[in-house]
């Protein structure tokens, strides 16, 4: 079992540049999150989903999109990328909401 | 929102020594997790614990919901522990996952 794969691991991007990153489970997880993590700090949510088709807003969702077309594939997007979104993002699964939380290694992003 | 907060913030231990973490939050919970970060990222789920006692080898937690506290025991303590430790908490239908600040800990040899 691969659990929860996110590519890329790094990226730098320049100002207003957009990207995408993957994130794909294979636990059959209905639930899936988005998160950053700032230097010294918590998880934030950026948006979340409860099953295919289905998406939501987290805590500091401007500046990202998200689709979800199928259970195991949850890609975050950025559009117009700005230095305020030089993070570490996490995509994360869960079998039940609220619990049971599976994260992704992780992919560091820096815009310069 | 729901407020968590978690102490001490820093912790230094030598190997061999106890430690008691601390996370506090100010509303009512459904769930209640804690997370380790090892040095390269990595965020490994260690305990879901609503409420209760649970154990798994060295490290163990308890939750008194009707308190608003958790905490997490680490016995014994090894310098792979090293990294940050997180709670994460949710409450009401929406299920929304809120982090504390974590509470980052080095243990030396």
């Amino acid at each position: 079992n691969a659990g929860v794969t996110q590519t890329p691991k790094f990226r730098i991007l320049k100002i207003g540049q957009s990207m995408t990153l993957q994130c794909t489970q294979d636990m059959n997880h209905n639930y899936m999150y988005w998160y950053r993590q700032d230097p010294g700090m918590g998880l934030k949510l950026i948006y979340y989903s409860v099953g295919a088709g289905i998406t939501d807003k987290g805590e500091v969702p401007n500046g990202y999109n998200v689709s979800r077309s199928t259970t195991e594939d949850f890609p975050l997007r950025l559009e117009l990328a700005a230095p305020s979104q030089t993070s570490v993002y996490f995509c994360a699964s869960s079998f039940d909401r609220g619990r049971g939380y599976t994260f992704g290694s992780g992919t560091r992003l820096t815009v310069v | 929102g729901i407020q968590v907060e978690q102490s001490p913030p820093d912790l230094i231990l030598q190997e061999g020594a106890n430690s008691t973490l601390r996370c506090n939050f100010s509303d009512s919970v459904n769930n209640l997790q804690w997370f380790h970060q090892n040095p390269w990222g990595q965020l490994i789920n260690l305990f879901y614990i609503p409420s209760g006692t649970k154990q798994n080898g060295r490290l163990s937690a308890t939750t008194v919901a009707t308190e608003r506290y958790s905490l997490l025991y680490i016995s014994s303590s090894q310098t792979t522990d090293s990294g940050v430790y997180f709670c994460a908490v949710s409450s009401g239908g929406y299920q929304k996952v809120t982090f504390g600040t974590g509470t980052k800990l080095q243990v030396i040899p």
